[in-house]
């Protein structure tokens, strides 16, 4: 099973961010997202689709349906810059997106 | 605060081993699966291997099958990831990872991650 990202998302500080990860029928599974800020390891931000973990700020949102999810990070921030992953769970194996690189400028 | 901390990499010839260790903390260990994904320099995640928590369940990605193997234990709480015949193409920054709350094969927490070179 293959995920698709963009390469690249660029957003204005305040607008919203739209990643979005493709994926045959992808709505039928559970979709989860990660941060990695450069330098870092990766975090947590969306589980399950539309959950956030606890300390992940409600400007994050997620979405899944038909062969689209999607994070929305709504009033973007210049600490938002980072790469973002999808991920989804393939019957035996993990499966994550190539990563998206998110600009906020 | 759940956490966990790698150990064990370092710089090896193709064919070589390596043993890498996760120690957890803050967190019943013997309740969540764990993993381990491998970021090379510039590139993406790549998830390597990951096994449940009773560890009845292993998984493996097809680029390692056969050569890594994840193990676990409970009365220590630490993950293992033994890796034989390795090649220049491991070479990567090794994350352990808490598998998430719910099953779903995801993780909720990472380490810092340690580092494995592979060259002639």
């Amino acid at each position: 099973y293959e995920v698709t990202q963009p390469l690249s998302v660029s957003v204005t500080p305040g607008e919203t961010a739209t990643i979005t990860c493709g994926g045959d029928k992808i709505g039928r599974r559970n979709v989860h997202w990660y941060q990695q800020r450069p330098g870092q390891a990766p975090v947590l931000v969306i589980f399950r689709n539309s959950n956030r973990p606890s300390g992940i700020p409600d400007r994050f949102s997620g979405s899944n349906s038909g062969n689209m999810a999607t994070l929305t990070i709504n009033r973007a921030q210049t600490g938002d810059e980072a790469d973002y992953y999808c991920q989804v769970w393939d019957s035996t194996a993990v499966v994550f997106g190539g990563g998206t690189n998110l600009a906020v400028l | 605060e759940a956490q966990v901390l790698e150990s064990g990499g370092g710089s090896v010839q193709p064919g070589e081993s390596l043993r890498l260790s996760c120690a957890a903390s803050g967190f019943t260990f013997r309740s969540y699966a764990m993993g381990w994904i491998r970021q090379a320099p510039g590139r993406g995640l790549e998830w390597v291997s990951s096994i449940s928590r009773d560890g009845d369940y292993i998984f493996y990605a097809d680029s390692v099958e056969g050569r890594f193997a994840i193990s676990r234990d409970d009365s220590k709480n630490i993950l293992s990831l033994r890796m034989n015949n390795l090649r220049v193409e491991d070479s990567a920054l090794y994350y352990c990872a808490k598998g998430g709350e719910y099953g779903d094969w995801n993780f909720d927490q990472w380490g810092q991650g340690t580092r494995v070179t592979v060259s002639a």
